[in-house]
């Protein structure tokens, strides 16, 4: 039953590689979001999507494809990786995301990518 | 573009004794919202503030938000060692719909 989950968990791969996380929410929200975490704990918004529509797109280098087939699922792929993508990429979905939405957002478990 | 600091980065206190962390933001926020991540996890939602001026208090935490609505505070009254973990504010502007996170400050407690 868990609200939120991103899978794998753990990847480590070589650099050049390409690589996908995949995320899944079953709370019945409307929005979700790509986080990533540095190795000093800096969370930093990449993509956000709301019912499959990209609404936030930061300023990631297009290496990185976010896909959203349904409202219940965001995936990230992630071509030629490079050293500096090592980091803890959350995926996180709220209701209401867009416009002045207040409503909290729930984080997965988070994907740990070490790029050898 | 907008920021949100966060201080202190790292705070290690006894445990029992009394914790704050602050945040403070470039630009006037619509709402904040404050996490918690234990250490090895991910992002909890802690609770969110929207009026200018507003307290809210959960048992042993009082959280803050200024009347100029910029700045915000998480007090910890007695801490415990399962407080450890980092706290995260998180500011909203306007319509963005986008959450800026501040740096967190990780909070280490001795027993």
């Amino acid at each position: 039953d868990t609200a939120v989950s991103q899978t794998p968990k753990y990847l480590v791969t070589q650099m050049g590689n390409d690589k996908s996380i995949k995320c899944e929410q079953n709370l019945g929200h409307d929005t979700m979001y790509w986080y990533k975490q540095d190795s000093k704990k800096f969370l930093k918004i990449m993509f956000s999507y709301n019912n499959k529509e990209l609404i936030i797109n930061e300023t990631v280098p297009n290496r990185f494809s976010p896909k959203s087939p349904d409202k219940a699922h965001l995936n990230l792929h992630i071509n030629s990786l490079e050293l500096g993508d090592s980091a803890v990429y959350f995926c996180a979905s709220s209701q209401g995301g867009g416009g002045g939405s207040n409503q909290p957002q729930h984080f997965g478990d988070g994907t740990r990518l070490s790029i050898l | 573009g907008q920021q949100v600091m966060q201080i202190p980065q790292y705070q290690h206190v006894q445990e029992g004794e009394d914790f704050t962390t602050y945040c403070n933001s470039s630009t006037t926020l619509s709402n904040i919202q404050w996490y918690k991540q234990r250490p090895g996890g991910h992002p909890v939602f802690l609770i969110q503030l929207v009026k200018s001026g507003e307290v809210k208090k959960q048992k042993r935490l009082t959280f803050q938000f200024g009347e100029a609505k910029k700045n915000s505070s998480l007090h910890i009254t007695a801490t415990q060692t399962t407080d450890v973990g980092t706290y995260f504010c998180a500011g909203k502007t306007g319509n963005t719909g986008k959450l800026i996170f501040g740096q967190g400050t990780t909070l280490q407690v001795k027993p």
